[in-house]
Order: structure tokens, then sequence, then C-alpha cells
């Protein structure tokens, strides 16, 4: 199956320093989801997105649905060191079947005190 | 709390046995899911259900069975015929139509003795 191309694969940061990550395909989706994985456990959802230009803020997480609907992005802002973990992007395809996603392959977040 | 039950936390296969992997929500969700996830790397769907005694091969299948006889319950079989199947495990819900997210449990580590 189809996976998304996320990046970076890994970010080694310092607290309180801004990320970004992204999320890349040749096809389009109708929805994109950003999850967080922490160790041992499953994803949880973070912010989902559903319009083309679609802004969405969760706390200091701001996500983007890209214009051509082929892209997403995920903005973490002043990191602290419990937003370390695994952000996986999911996208649903422009008619795919029922509720099926697509995931990309997770960027790893480590944040230094 | 309304959720997603996965266990075990952690199971053991002997070569040649036949485990199964056990996911219950209480979330009334007609959609459930079965994904793999290797170290450092993204989810892969094995098995889907829509509606209560059905369900279709994800991208991963082989070695791998599952039923659907009730609503609530998705039991995923890891068969012998699975010839590598140390991975940590992910069950999966959702409402079936729309574009509603899926909601994860916390997932099952299957290893060989």
């Amino acid at each position: 199956g189809q996976q998304l191309n996320q990046s970076p694969q890994s970010m080694f940061i310092q607290e309180g320093e801004d990320v970004s990550m992204n999320c890349t395909s040749s096809s389009i989706f109708n929805t994109w989801l950003w999850y967080k994985q922490e160790p041992g456990e499953g994803p949880v959802l973070l912010i989902a997105l559903y319009k083309a230009g679609e802004l969405t803020s969760n706390g200091r997480l701001t996500a983007q649905f890209g214009i051509t609907r082929k892209d997403s992005f995920l903005n973490i802002s002043a990191s602290i060191p419990s937003d370390v973990g695994i952000y996986f992007c999911a996208g649903r395809l422009s008619g795919g079947a029922g509720n099926m996603l697509t995931f990309g392959g997770g960027t790893r977040l480590m944040v230094k005190p | 709390d309304g959720g997603i039950t996965q266990s075990p936390k952690y199971l053991f296969r002997k070569e040649g046995q036949n485990v199964t992997l056990s996911c219950e929500q209480n979330l009334n969700h007609d959609a459930m899911y079965w994904y793999r996830q290797d170290p450092g790397q993204g989810l892969r769907l094995i098995y889907y259900s829509q509606i209560v005694n059905d369900f279709q091969k994800g991208d991963i299948a082989e070695g791998y069975s599952v039923s659907r006889e009730k609503k609530e319950s998705f039991p995923l079989t890891v068969t012998s015929a699975q010839k590598n199947p140390t991975a940590f495990y992910l069950c999966a819900s959702s409402p079936q139509g729309g574009n509603q997210p899926q909601h994860f449990g916390d997932g099952t580590r299957l290893s060989i003795l």
C-alpha cells in the first residue's frame, strides 16, 4: 500500500525550540490527521483537518492542510520535554474506500531539557 | 470510560503456535482495524472490518486471520504461517462513513520465544 513521505525522520532539539514536520504525497487527500505515539502506547489523535488550506491549533500545536491537498504540516511551538514521542501523519485518499487511512513513517522527536 | 482495550499487553509465541490478540471497543463504532508496527516504521494495515460479520484483507494479511462476530470485538490470530510475527500490534476503530478519525488501543507487543 501507499505510504506518505514524512520528514524529518527524527529531530533532536533543545527545550523551548519550535518544531516543524511535514507529510507529502503524489496523491490527493480529503482528510489529514496527526497522531502522537509515546513508547509502548497507541497513537493518540492530536489534530484533524478536513479542508484544503485549513489551519487548526491545539494548544502549542498547529497543523495545516496544504492547498494542493497533497501535503500537510505540523508545527509545535516552545517545545517541552513531554513533547517527546513519535508523530505520525495519516491521510484519507480522495475517492478512497470507507475510513481507510494511509500513514507516514513517523517523526521521532527528542527534546533536551 | 469509552475506549478501545487490547489484551494482553505482552505476548510470547512459540514456533508453530497460533496466538490470538484481543481487541474490544465500547465506542459503538462500526469499523475496526488491525495494524502492525515494526521498530522505526509506520503502521501497516493487516485486516479491517466495516461491519459485523464482514472483514477485508489489508496490505499484509498473509499469516493472519480475524473474525467479527460482535460489533464490540475484533480478535486477530497470528498463525504459524506468519514467519516474522515479532512486532507491535495496534487495533483501531472508527464510526463508519464520513471523515471520522480512527482511535487506537494501547497495543500488544508480540515476541517469539
